[in-house]
């Protein structure tokens, strides 16, 4: 049972737009939403988070969005540069989970010249 | 900048053998934990520890166990290695404050390993 979903495993985005990544989730108690970015051959590294008492969080270039009655968040980049080509996962936690993260599977971000 | 190095890019073993995988951070974080990443599955989480000598299993720790006698590292073991666990693990630290899920989790680049 799938409590993340990231349901594009890849998009495609010219240089300069914006690119926008979707997250479902399923458990109503997820409360805290983490994105993560991920090149080659490396790990993954933390972008930006939100909490579950916010609809919208941003740093830079990148915002998230949260739309709790619908279990959808978003992640946007604008404007889109060569460097932001990567994989990005979405995240979430709950406290009845332990707290645990769950990950979703990963969207591959392609930013075109 | 926090750093967290496993020890290992690439491991090759064979069926049967026990395989260790280590991971060191030196950012004195007290948690720490242990990803496969799999081809369509994303990261799924096999161990977590949140202090020295505490261990929590995650959503798959079957064929696996860990050891964290510091606080600084953080061992994944294959008891018995099979040719399903052949993968890609990350080994994960972050701080502890207030809830574990909160905070931003700092990976290394992890170890890839092939059961043969």
């Amino acid at each position: 049972d799938q409590q993340v979903k990231q349901n594009s495993p890849s998009l495609s985005v010219q240089e300069g737009r914006i690119s926008i990544l979707n997250c479902d989730y399923t458990n109503s108690m997820f409360d805290y939403f983490l994105w993560y970015k991920k090149y080659p051959a490396e790990g993954p590294t933390f972008l930006i988070s939100i909490s579950s008492i916010k609809d919208k969080n941003e740093d830079g270039r990148f915002t998230v969005f949260l739309n709790k009655s619908a279990k959808h968040l978003s992640l946007h980049i604008v404007p889109s540069q060569p460097g932001d080509s990567a994989v990005y996962f979405c995240a979430a936690s709950a406290s009845d989970r332990d707290d645990k993260i769950i990950f979703g599977k990963g969207t591959r971000l392609h930013i075109l010249p | 900048d926090v750093k967290v190095t496993q020890s290992s890019r690439y491991l090759v073993k064979r069926t049967g053998e026990k395989v260790f995988l280590e991971c060191v951070q030196d950012m004195d974080h007290e948690n720490m934990f242990w990803y496969r990443q799999d081809p369509g599955l994303g990261l799924r989480l096999i161990y977590f520890s949140y202090d020295v000598k505490m261990k929590e299993k995650g959503d798959i720790p079957e064929g696996y166990s860990v050891s964290r006698e510091k606080k600084e590292r953080f061992s994944l073991i294959l008891e018995s290695a099979s040719t399903n666990q052949t993968s890609m693990y990350l080994c994960a630290s972050s701080l502890s404050e207030w809830r574990i899920g909160n905070q931003p989790q700092h990976f290394g680049d992890g170890t890839r390993l092939s059961i043969l």
